[in-house]
């Protein structure tokens, strides 16, 4: 089935430690997305990217860093420089053919223990 | 710049009516319609590209003004599958860039 899988679902991290999540799609779309949730709080973009090579930072991108080295795919990788990255991360996608629809992961849970 | 959604928290009774408001302070072009239950994935309503579209799901169906920049989505006849977060999305200050609103919650009783 075509979709967006996003993985690991939960995780915990020590604090002054990196991680990477995975977002991987298989709906040939070209752009993707990644936005954090906060308890009882909107999405907020964090960065995104267009097109193969090229992304761009969004409204939170401080403590993160993305690469977008094959279309398909667009880790997230949260860094020890973001101060708070306890949160509900989503990835999603979408390209023009898709009639601009967005399409979302199942998002993944990463708490600082 | 986040696009404002009011009200914040709306509670209705089954078959009650409501509407959801978004505007934005920038030029729109496209506002997307989501609705998140807690833990979930956002699911896609609809999205509206043009100037004084509207679509309808069901029962709920939304408007966009380009002129006001806004939207707003209709809840007619509520059920209680409705409850839940509902987020607009806008694509402003380029095509790709896609930014939410804070959301408003919506809980239905019986």
């Amino acid at each position: 089935d075509g979709g967006i899988t996003q993985s690991p679902k939960y995780l915990f991290r020590k604090e002054g430690q990196n991680v990477t999540l995975s977002c991987e799609q298989n709906l040939n779309h070209d752009a993707m997305y990644w936005y954090r949730q906060d308890p009882g709080q909107g999405l907020r973009l964090i960065y995104y990217s267009q097109i193969v090579n090229d992304f761009q930072k969004g409204d939170i991108a401080e403590g993160y860093s993305v690469s977008r080295e094959k279309k398909e795919s667009f880790p997230l990788t949260v860094t020890s420089a973001q101060k708070n990255p306890t949160a509900f991360y989503l990835c999603a996608s979408r390209t023009i053919s898709s009639g601009n629809t967005i399409y979302f992961g199942e998002g993944s849970w990463l708490t600082v223990v | 710049q986040q696009p404002v959604q009011s009200p914040q928290a709306v509670i209705l009774r089954e078959g009650e009516d409501a509407v959801i408001n978004c505007s934005s302070s920038k030029a729109l072009y496209s506002v997307h319609w989501y609705r998140q239950k807690h833990g979930e994935a956002p699911v896609f309503l609809m999205i509206l590209l043009k100037g004084g579209e509207q679509k309808g799901h069901e029962k709920i169906s939304a408007s966009f003004n380009e002129k006001k920049q806004q939207s707003s989505l209709y809840l007619t006849a509520s059920q209680l599958s409705y409850s839940g977060t509902y987020f607009c999305g806008t694509a402003s200050g380029g095509y790709n860039k896609l930014i939410f609103g804070a959301g408003t919650r919506l809980a239905v009783h019986p």
